[in-house]
């Protein structure tokens, strides 16, 4: 059975700070991971998708990387923003199925 | 945006009622998803679909049905509602690739 973790659960950073968020999954199995963002009170939105057979994904000041073999993938955030505050979330999909398995998620805090 | 739309966005009902969401997309994605979203639990699958007719259950299905006789078209049904299940109900849709959300029901079961 495939679990996600995400660490730390909530993190608050100066405005201006590179910061790397963490997502780890308990089977190395899998199809492909993404990572979304989520702001209160509202719906899911896909930052990068990684399929298994990639090392990393880049958009724009995000940059997704994937290392099956330990079960991690990290989504690394280049000179944060207030606005970059909200929820952070992965979601595996393991091979041989349909079902995507969340992380609890990082809710990050930019300061001004 | 993925065209998805889920309805009643905020629903209030009574323990033992029957409650019945609906996801509707207008994207043709052959897979939907239900999941729930509760503080401390994150996101968790309560059943999806993976064509019309066939559907399988999530990690927290007990207590829920669905169906799906469209494409468009997937519903979630409470069979008889418990305090438990006040949530957030989150509707996914999935290419073969990437999932795309709609904005989420509010139901409290008082």
């Amino acid at each position: 059975k495939q679990e996600v973790t995400q660490i730390p659960a909530a993190l608050s950073v100066p405005e201006g700070e590179n910061l790397v968020l963490n997502c780890s999954f308990t089977d190395s199995a899998i199809y492909n991971l993404q990572w979304f963002r989520q702001d209160p009170g509202k719906g899911l939105t896909s930052l990068l998708l990684i399929q298994s057979s990639q090392r990393e994904q880049t958009s724009g000041r995000l940059n997704a990387s994937l290392d099956k073999s330990s079960g991690r993938s990290t989504l690394y955030i280049a000179a944060s923003q207030p606005g970059d505050s909200a929820t952070y979330l992965c979601a595996v999909r393991s091979s041989g199925t349909y079902k995507y398995i969340f992380g609890t998620g990082t809710r990050l805090k930019v300061l001004a | 945006d993925a065209g998805i739309t889920q309805s009643p966005r905020h629903k209030v009902t009574e323990t033992g009622t029957p409650v019945t969401l609906r996801c509707h997309q207008t994207e043709n994605h052959r897979y939907m998803y239900w999941y729930r979203q509760d503080p401390g639990h994150g996101l968790r699958l309560i059943h999806y679909s993976y064509g019309v007719k066939d559907t399988d259950k999530g990690e927290v299905s007990d207590g829920y049905s669905v169906s799906r006789s469209k494409t468009e078209d997937f519903l979630l049904t409470l069979e008889s509602a418990t305090s438990s299940q006040t949530s957030v109900y989150f509707c996914a849709t999935g290419t073969n690739e990437k999932l795309f959300f709609g904005s989420g029901t509010q139901l409290s079961v008082l």
